[in-house]
């Protein structure tokens, strides 16, 4: 089965400083890759997304995420971080059963905290 | 444009108590459609989808049941809710694997 890991439960750091948030997935095939951001409250908002192609894939917001497929990973990575950007921050992997039926499960969540 | 709506926002209600969430799809037809639970350092826990009218699959044994009686109409119920079931619950649907997902605003659900 499927599974995401997200090992940071909680990250900080201080604003205008690189941030990089790690992922790791166990699929037996090439998963599809996501990255969503859910503000307090709020629902998700996606980030990015990878299938295939390059394995460097831009999002909104100024991030972006590696596929590293040797490392089972899709970490995201931000150069330089906004106070904006504090949010829980989570990574998806969708995967087909077949038919129709798709699955997005999730991982546990990166909460970001942004120091001034 | 497709849109998900989702209600209510919050509920409290008490142990013992029925419960009916609605979520409904607009702008697309035949979606796969989600239930989701997030509770506090879980993330997001996955349980049910519907890939079709009236298939329902339950990802985890659990006090909760859903029901899809419209194409674009997906419903999470309990004839008795427990303390446990409380948490923010979310729906999403999904066109197809490798698009977008899109998520409701969520419904914050406390049992006291």
């Amino acid at each position: 089965a499927q599974s995401v890991t997200q090992p940071d439960i909680h990250i900080t750091v201080s604003e205008g400083a690189s941030l990089e948030l790690r992922c790791n997935y166990s699929y037996g095939a090439t998963p599809y890759l996501f990255w969503y951001v859910q503000s307090p409250g709020q629902g998700l908002q996606l980030l990015l997304k990878y299938f295939s192609g390059d394995t460097l894939v831009q999002g909104i917001k100024g991030f972006e995420a590696e596929f590293k497929r040797s490392q089972s990973s899709f970490n995201l990575r931000k150069p330089s971080v906004h106070w904006s950007d504090a949010a829980e921050y989570f990574c998806a992997v969708g995967a087909n059963y077949g038919g129709a039926t798709n699955k997005l499960i999730f991982g546990t969540g990166t909460l970001l905290a942004v120091q001034p | 444009s497709q849109t998900i709506h989702q209600w209510p926002a919050t509920l409290v209600q008490p142990v013992g108590s029925p419960l009916s969430l609605e979520c409904t799809v607009e702008g697309t037809s035949n979606p796969n459609l989600y239930w989701y639970r997030q509770a506090a350092g879980r993330g997001l826990q996955l349980l049910f989808y519907s890939v079709g009218i009236g298939q329902i699959s339950s990802e985890v044994p659990q006090n909760l049941s859903a029901s899809r009686p419209q194409d674009r109409q997906f419903i999470l119920s309990s004839k008795k809710l427990l303390l446990s079931d409380s948490g923010f619950y979310l729906c999403a649907w999904l066109r197809a694997l490798g698009t977008e997902a899109f998520f409701g605003q969520g419904t914050r659900l406390t049992v006291v």
